[in-house]
């Protein structure tokens, strides 16, 4: 199994500012992902990090919105850009080690985001 | 959207056997079938995975229809700290989370 650290755990943000998060994993994966999670919500997936190229984003969510940086194959960054409280929310990252589709995949225990 | 189908809650009590049960009638030929669950919006943790044959582990077993159009998360022996949102998601390259079945362990 990965261990996936994720900064900050929580943050109270003022609207309007940027938070960026970051997913440190303790082995090289080949696909890293951002979820969020709304207040009593399931996980919606926002992207999938690429490595060495742009992120691939879910219906719904744009890059000037939530820019994500992946410099490597253990790190990988989540910026929530111009916030609002609708933007409170559990943020979390996943990892898993392979495009195969009988590869599990890992997650963090999140960033717990109040905006204010 | 999820690929899955499963009820919002269920009840089980301390000891018995916890049967989830989920639907997935449009899984393809090479989708795996992945059970996670989530304690108290912690991140999600991995229970199970399977195709077509039946699985278990030191968790849990994971019984597949024939057809694989459903599938049942057998938690054999439950204890209050299996109360959690149990996640049945039909592996695409990516994980898509429907609602998930809430399960109260009771004593």
């Amino acid at each position: 199994s990965a261990v996936i650290s994720q900064k900050p755990s929580r943050d109270i943000c003022q609207r309007g500012t940027s938070l960026t998060i970051q997913c440190q994993v303790d082995s090289q994966v080949t696909m890293m992902f951002w979820y969020r999670q709304q207040p009593g919500q399931s996980l919606t997936l926002i992207a999938t990090a690429n490595q060495g190229s742009e992120a691939t984003y879910e219906s719904g969510f744009v890059i000037d919105k939530f820019p994500i940086s992946r410099p490597n194959l253990t790190f990988s960054t989540l910026t929530v850009s111009n916030m609002s409280p609708e933007d409170s929310s559990i943020y979390l990252c996943s990892v898993s080690a392979g495009w195969a589709m009988n590869t599990e995949a890992f997650f963090g225990q999140g960033t717990r985001l109040t905006v204010v | 959207d999820a690929k899955t189908t499963q009820p919002p809650s269920m009840d089980c009590a301390e000891g018995r056997a916890a049967n989830l049960p989920c639907n997935h009638s449009t899984i393809s030929g090479n989708e795996y079938v992945y059970w996670y669950r989530q304690i108290h919006s912690q991140g999600p943790q991995y229970i199970i995975h399977g195709l077509k044959n039946n699985e278990t582990n030191e968790m849990a077993s994971l019984i597949i229809t024939e057809d694989r159009k459903s599938s049942t998360l057998i938690l054999p022996h439950a204890t209050l700290r299996d109360t959690a949102v149990y996640y049945c998601i039909v592996n695409t390259g990516k994980l898509i989370f429907g609602q998930g079945t809430t399960l109260q362990v009771k004593p």
